[in-house]
């Protein structure tokens, strides 16, 4: 079993629309959780780390679920420049698992 | 401006040539990475630091070596026993176990 898992899409969503997807992680002691958007052929930038209470940063929602060890990112009002694929990094210790990765399409 | 500079952005490669790939960063971070990324997959980790003159074996550390001789540099030579060196090479680097930042990566080509 991978150590991260996401689901590959692509998800292809009308501008304005919301987008959401999960990834679960199979660590049960992993401490700290981010998401990472990557660019084609650019290297990852982070887009948010996620709290165990959750997190908003202005259009994007970040949920952990520790219980069921899945992490969520949802994206409100898509906007053309959304397109990229959102990477699931999981923290442990000094090392970072990271999804494969889903891609996310918005079309005008 | 601080941040991580990779170098060269593009790299080509003989086989049975051994390269380095350049990685230097001015954000005072203690610890360093060293990614590969192939299409449609994770990245995955080839070694990494934590402090000077120290680092240790990622998931795939075969057929490459590292050095950390210096805070700023962390430079990865992919040796002619990685057998498939063709992929994105990614250098990141954080503060502690904190997040990571990456720098722009090199893509390896072998002919």
């Amino acid at each position: 079993r991978k150590e991260v898992e996401q689901d590959p899409g692509p998800f292809n969503v009308p501008e304005g629309a919301t987008v959401a997807f999960n990834c679960t992680y199979s660590n049960s002691a992993s401490q700290s959780f981010f998401w990472y958007r990557q660019d084609c052929r650019k290297e990852p930038k982070l887009l948010m780390s996620v709290y165990s209470s959750g997190n908003e940063d202005g259009r994007f929602t970040a949920q952990l679920n520790r219980a069921s060890q899945y992490i969520s990112l949802l994206i409100r009002d898509s906007k053309l420049s959304d397109s990229a694929t959102y990477l699931c990094v999981v923290n442990d210790d000094y090392k970072l698992s990271f999804g494969a990765g889903t891609t996310v399409t918005v079309r005008a | 401006d601080g941040g991580i500079t990779q170098s060269p952005k593009y790299l080509f490669r003989k086989e049975g040539q051994n390269v380095t790939l350049s990685c230097e960063q001015n954000l005072n971070h203690d610890a360093m990475y060293w990614y590969r990324q192939d299409p449609g997959q994770g990245l995955r980790l080839i070694y990494y630091s934590q402090i000077v003159n120290d680092f240790q074996k990622g998931d795939i550390a075969e057929g490459y070596s590292v050095s950390r001789e210096k805070k700023e540099s962390f430079p990865l030579t992919v040796t002619s026993a990685q057998k498939n060196p063709t992929a994105f090479y990614l250098c990141a680097s954080s503060m502690e176990a904190h997040e990571q930042f990456f720098g722009p990566g090199t893509r390896l080509t072998v002919l």
